[in-house]
C-alpha cells in the first residue's frame, strides 16, 4: 500500500537553530514529490516540486531534497514566522491525485 | 498573483440538509480539485476534474459528493445529504497544464449539526 510518513510530529526550535523534516514514501511509481507549508484555518500553500533522486530546491531559509525513499525540508537559522504545519504529499504516475502526510507542526521561538 | 477563491468561508448546516461549496480556480488552469481535512487529520483527496468530466475520484467521493462546472469561472462540490462526519475544511485547488503543482484555496469550514 502507498504509505506517506512525516516526522517528527512536532519540533520546538529556537529561532536561528537549524534543522531538517523528514518526509519517506513507499509508493509505486513516483511522478513528484510536492512540499507546502500550512498555517492555521488556512489552505496549504505551495512550497516545492522534486521530480527526481538527487534533485535540491531553495527557497530562502528553506532546502528540500529527495532521494528514492524520502524527502527531506532543511531549516536553515529559522525565524518565528517559519512557524506552521509543513506537509509532504506525493503524486503518482498513474493517476493525478495527491497524497498528503500528517505533516511535521514547527514551532519557531525567539 | 492569481490565487484560488472559495466561499463560503465558514458553512453551518444541520444534518440531512444539502450544501453546494463554491471556489474560483486561478483564471487559466485547467485541472480542479477538491480535499478535504478533518480537525487535526490529513488533508484527503476527494476528486479531479478535467475536461468538464471526473478524471479521478477517492473512496470518500460517494454518490452523496457531486461536482459541476457551471460557468467558466467556478467549481463547486455539492453534499446532497450532510452527515456529521462530513464537517471538515474542504480545500479546493487547481493546476495548468504544463506543471503538476496544485494551489489550493483558503478553504470552507463545513460544520453538521
Amino acid at each position: 500500500e502507498d504509505q506517506v510518513t512525516q516526522s517528527p510530529e512536532a519540533l520546538r526550535l529556537q529561532e536561528g537553530e537549524s534543522s531538517s523534516l523528514n518526509c519517506s514514501y513507499t509508493v509505486s511509481g513516483l511522478r513528484g514529490l510536492f512540499w507546502y507549508r500550512q498555517d492555521p484555518g488556512k489552505g496549504p500553500e505551495f512550497l516545492f516540486t522534486l521530480y527526481s533522486a538527487g534533485e535540491e530546491k531553495e527557497k530562502e531559509r528553506l532546502k528540500a531534497t529527495l532521494t528514492k525513499k524520502e524527502s527531506f525540508l532543511h531549516i536553515t537559522a529559522p525565524k518565528p514566522e517559519d512557524s506552521a504545519t509543513y506537509l509532504c504529499a506525493v503524486q503518482l504516475y498513474n493517476n493525478n491525485d495527491m497524497r498528503f502526510g500528517a505533516g511535521t507542526r514547527l514551532t519557531v521561538k525567539p | 498573483e492569481p490565487e484560488v477563491t472559495q466561499t463560503p468561508s465558514h458553512q453551518v448546516t444541520q444534518m440531512g440538509q444539502e450544501v453546494i461549496l463554491r471556489c474560483v480556480p486561478i483564471s487559466n488552469h485547467l485541472y480542479f480539485y477538491w480535499y478535504r481535512q478533518i480537525l487535526g487529520q490529513k488533508v484527503e483527496f476527494l476528486v479531479s476534474f478535467y475536461n468538464n468530466e471526473i478524471s479521478e475520484k477517492s473512496e470518500i467521493f460517494d454518490d452523496q459528493f457531486s461536482v459541476e462546472r457551471p460557468d467558466g469561472s467556478n467549481f463547486t462540490l455539492k453534499i446532497r445529504s450532510t452527515k456529521l462526519e462530513d464537517s471538515a475544511m474542504y480545500f479546493c485547488a487547481s493546476r495548468g497544464l504544463v506543471t503538476n503543482e496544485q494551489f489550493f484555496g483558503p478553504g470552507t469550514r463545513l460544520t453538521v449539526l
